[in-house]
Order: structure tokens, then C-alpha cells, then sequence
């Protein structure tokens, strides 16, 4: 079965520390994966994603992520966090096979930085 | 360029009513998907529309909830005799579709809130 898990429900980091949020997958084939953040009673924002090429992938708002397929792993990462970074992360794998077309998240980690 | 709409935002409702929410995809986004998000938890994919079709099921829609796209644009989720255990976030998702390449981002709307009394 494939699965994302993120090991952390927190990481609390200094504003303008760098930040790290992790993530694990587990899956056959080829990995596609995303990374998304929540501010409290909104949706889902896309931050970025894999799907194949360069390890290291930018996103929005600064963020970045690294695919290590030896560690399968697909770590967030920001050079310098800011306040207004603090909310919750999801990482996402894509299911894929026949019609499937869904995203299997983990369970969120939240991230708070303080000024 | 407007992003996924969806309506209400939060509805509270007793046990044993029916409710239905809707959403809007971004245009021309011939995609959709609905999921489901607890407190505490990720969101739980529910179902999957590649324009009016329904091409996937997750065993969480019991025969209670049923989900419509009859034009290909809009959807609609209906929950009939909502249980307590349906209280959750509702998230619409909707993305395009690349010759069939399962690569497209899934961009979310803001949600619809239930609270089932």
C-alpha cells in the first residue's frame, strides 16, 4: 500500500532559523509527490512537487523540498522561516493505477515559528 | 483567475437530516475531487470525477453520500442522515487534465465545515 508519513506533529523553529519538515513515502513505482500548507478554516494551499528530474524542487513562497530516493524521503525546507510560515504541512503522495487518480496525505505537521 | 469555490463554508445540521454542498472547479479544470478532513488528520480522498464521470469511490462514501457532476462543471456531495461521525471538513479539489497524465496539481478550495448535532 502506499503511504507518506510525517514523523513530526511539530517542529518549532526561531524566525529566520532555517526549517526543516519531514516526510517519509512508501510506494511502488515511481514516486509523485507534493507538498501542501494549511492556515487555520482554509483549504489546501499547493506549496510544490516531484515528479521527476532535478532532486531539489522550489515552491512558493521560498520553500523548497529534496527527494532522496535512497532515504525516500521528501523534506520541506526554508532557509530562513518566517512568522507568517506557521501553519500546518502536508505531504502528499499520488496514487496511481487503472482510473485512481487520488492523493493519500500524511497527518500534517505543524510548524510554528516564533518571532 | 478564480480558484475553487465551494458552498457553504460551514453548516450545522441535526442528526438524521440530509445536507448537500457545492462546488465550483476553476474553469475548465475537467477534473474533481472530493475529500474529507477530521481534526488532526490529513484530508481522506472520497471520490473522483473526470468530467460528469465518476470514475473512483473510496470505501469511506457509504451508501449515504452520493456525489453528482452532471455537467461536467460544478459538483455536488449530499450526506442523507447525517450521523455525528460525519462532522469533518469538506474539501473540493479540482485540476486539468494533460493527455492523460497523472501529473496535474490538485488545487483545493477552501472547504465547507459540518456539525452534525
Amino acid at each position: 500500500a502506499q503511504s507518506v508519513a510525517q514523523p513530526e506533529d511539530q517542529v518549532n523553529v526561531a524566525e529566520g532559523n532555517p526549517l526543516t519538515v519531514k516526510c517519509t513515502y512508501s510506494v511502488s513505482g515511481n514516486p509523485y509527490l507534493f507538498w501542501y500548507v494549511q492556515y487555520p478554516n482554509r483549504g489546501l494551499q499547493f506549496l510544490l512537487k516531484y515528479i521527476t528530474g532535478d532532486n531539489l524542487v522550489k515552491g512558493s513562497y521560498g520553500f523548497e523540498a529534496e527527494f532522496n530516493k535512497s532515504q525516500t524521503s521528501f523534506h520541506l525546507k526554508k532557509p530562513s522561516a518566517l512568522v507568517s510560515d506557521s501553519a500546518l504541512y502536508f505531504c502528499a503522495v499520488r496514487v496511481l493505477g487503472g482510473a485512481t487518480n487520488k492523493l493519500i496525505f500524511g497527518t500534517g505537521t505543524l510548524l510554528a515559528v516564533q518571532p | 483567475d478564480t480558484g475553487v469555490s465551494q458552498d457553504p463554508r460551514h453548516k450545522i445540521t441535526k442528526r438524521g437530516q440530509n445536507v448537500t454542498f457545492r462546488c465550483d472547479p476553476i474553469s475548465e479544470h475537467n477534473r474533481l475531487y472530493w475529500y474529507r478532513q477530521t481534526l488532526g488528520q490529513g484530508p481522506e480522498f472520497l471520490t473522483y470525477f473526470q468530467n460528469e464521470a465518476q470514475l473512483e469511490k473510496s470505501r469511506l462514501l457509504s451508501d449515504r453520500f452520493s456525489a453528482e457532476r452532471p455537467k461536467g462543471s460544478f459538483s455536488t456531495l449530499e450526506i442523507q442522515r447525517t450521523e455525528q461521525g460525519d462532522s469533518a471538513m469538506y474539501l473540493c479539489a479540482s485540476s486539468p487534465s494533460t493527455s492523460g497524465s497523472f501529473t496535474d496539481t490538485q488545487y483545493f478550495g477552501p472547504g465547507t465545515r459540518l456539525t452534525v448535532l
